[in-house]
């Protein structure tokens, strides 16, 4: 059975900083792994798709990489700002199922 | 305009009332998803429709009733819920092919409150 976890549950940083986010998996029978962004009581904001065949992605201060053989993907915030403050949700999309699996996520916390 | 929109975002409701949850998407998708997410839990797959038909009924309480009309509208019917249904509703679609599903989009999501 797949499993999702990300570390840390919650992070709090001062302005500017780069941050990296993590999530493992325990299956690598992936065939992508998506990013989001969730803000509280909102929906969820796609960030970054990476299909399996690729290593990373990138979207403005967003770097994404994936390690399927390891179970692995970090996402790099660069020069992290007080409008990141979010929380950050992995989801893994396994063959065979119609469904994403989902991590708890990471809860990120930017201060002036 | 978001591509997957929700209505209503938010809404109470008695436990003897019945209420219906619309997600409708316009991105052209084959495939829609009802998910549940509740406070320090991870979002919890209910149902999946490809092409109109239920794909996935991930063993969730018939007080639920799921309905889709056509791939781009989708209704999750509520009657006789509890408190402990009290959740955000979260709507998504993807477009299905060969097995695999590309990237994933979410609406707004409704927040429940059941009383």
């Amino acid at each position: 059975k797949q499993e999702v976890t990300q570390i840390p549950a919650a992070l709090s940083v001062p302005e500017g900083e780069n941050l990296v986010l993590n999530c493992s998996f325990t299956d690598s029978a992936i065939y992508n792994l998506q990013w989001f962004r969730q803000d509280p009581g909102k929906g969820l904001t796609s960030l970054l798709l990476i299909q399996s065949s690729q290593r990373e992605q990138t979207s403005g201060r967003l770097n994404a990489s994936l390690d399927k053989s390891s179970g692995r993907s970090t996402l790099y915030i660069a020069a992290s700002q007080p409008g990141d403050s979010a929380t950050y949700l992995c989801a893994v999309g396994a063959y065979n199922t119609d469904k994403l699996i989902f991590g708890t996520g990471t809860r990120l916390q930017v201060f002036p | 305009e978001t591509g997957v929109t929700q209505t209503p975002r938010h809404l109470v409701m008695g436990m003897t009332n019945k209420k219906s949850l619309k997600c409708e998407q316009h991105l052209g998708h084959n495939a829609m998803y009802w998910y549940k997410q509740s406070a320090k839990k991870p979002l919890e797959l209910m149902f999946v429709y490809n092409f109109k038909e239920q794909t996935e009924n991930n063993s969730v309480p018939s007080r639920f009733s799921p309905e889709c009309p056509n791939s781009s509208h989708l209704f999750l019917h509520l009657h006789t819920l509890q408190p402990e249904d009290s959740a955000l509703y979260l709507c998504a679609s993807t477009q299905q092919q060969g097995g695999v599903n590309t990237e994933a989009f979410f609406g707004q999501g409704t927040r429940l409150t059941v009383v």
